[in-house]
């Protein structure tokens, strides 16, 4: 059974600094792998979507890694804001499954 | 933003009644999908539906059944409510399954009592 793992559950950070949210899973076998921004109160948001074929995909300060082999995915944000403050969830796309999540990581960027 | 819209989106309830939550998209997509988001465990699946009155379950699908008549509007029934499914629903579409980004609604808040 996959599973997906987020780590850390909760980061604080100045802002300016450039930060690194970590997501493992544990069947490489997936479609794709999907980051994801959830602001209080609200629905998620698609930040980068990652093909299995594709090593990284960028927007904006946003990149994100995927390495299928080792199970592992990172999201990279560069030059923090305090509006990047959310939880961002990471999931991964198998067949014949609906996309299956981490417990995602709560980003607080402080002024 | 994707037209999905979910209602009601906050619902008060008694134990033991029935409810029903509705996902309307406007996108023509295949896939459309009920999660719940509760804290300690994420979000996890309930029901998805590939296609008109084509459903299946996912992890967490006791006590609710799901409908789909029109490509446009998935339900969710919660036959007898019970305080273990005080929680926030989320319905989600996707064009295709494999490839292709997943949208999101704002969210159903419901709370049994």
């Amino acid at each position: 059974k996959q599973e997906v793992t987020q780590i850390p559950a909760a980061l604080s950070v100045p802002e300016g600094e450039n930060l690194v949210l970590n997501c493992s899973f544990t069947d490489s076998a997936i479609y794709n792998l999907q980051w994801f921004r959830q602001d209080p109160g609200k629905g998620l948001t698609s930040l980068l979507l990652i093909q299995s074929s594709q090593r990284e995909q960028t927007s904006g300060r946003l990149n994100a890694s995927l390495d299928k082999s080792s199970g592992r995915s990172t999201l990279y944000i560069a030059a923090s804001q305090p509006g990047d403050s959310a939880t961002y969830l990471c999931a991964v796309n198998q067949a014949g499954t609906a996309l299956i999540f981490g417990k995602g990581t709560t980003l607080s960027v402080s002024s | 933003d994707a037209g999905i819209t979910q209602s009601p989106r906050h619902k008060v309830t008694e134990t033991g009644t029935p409810v029903t939550l509705r996902c309307h998209q406007t996108e023509n997509h295949r896939y459309m999908y009920w999660y719940r988001q509760d804290p300690g465990h994420g979000l996890r699946l309930i029901h998805y539906s590939y296609g008109v009155k084509d459903t299946d379950k996912g992890e967490v699908s006791d006590g609710y059944s799901v409908s789909r008549s029109k490509t446009e509007d998935f339900l969710l029934t919660l036959e007898s409510a019970t305080s273990s499914q005080t929680s926030v629903y989320f319905c989600a579409i996707s064009y295709g399954q494999d490839g292709n980004t997943i949208y999101f609604g704002e969210g159903s808040w419901l709370t049994v009592v």
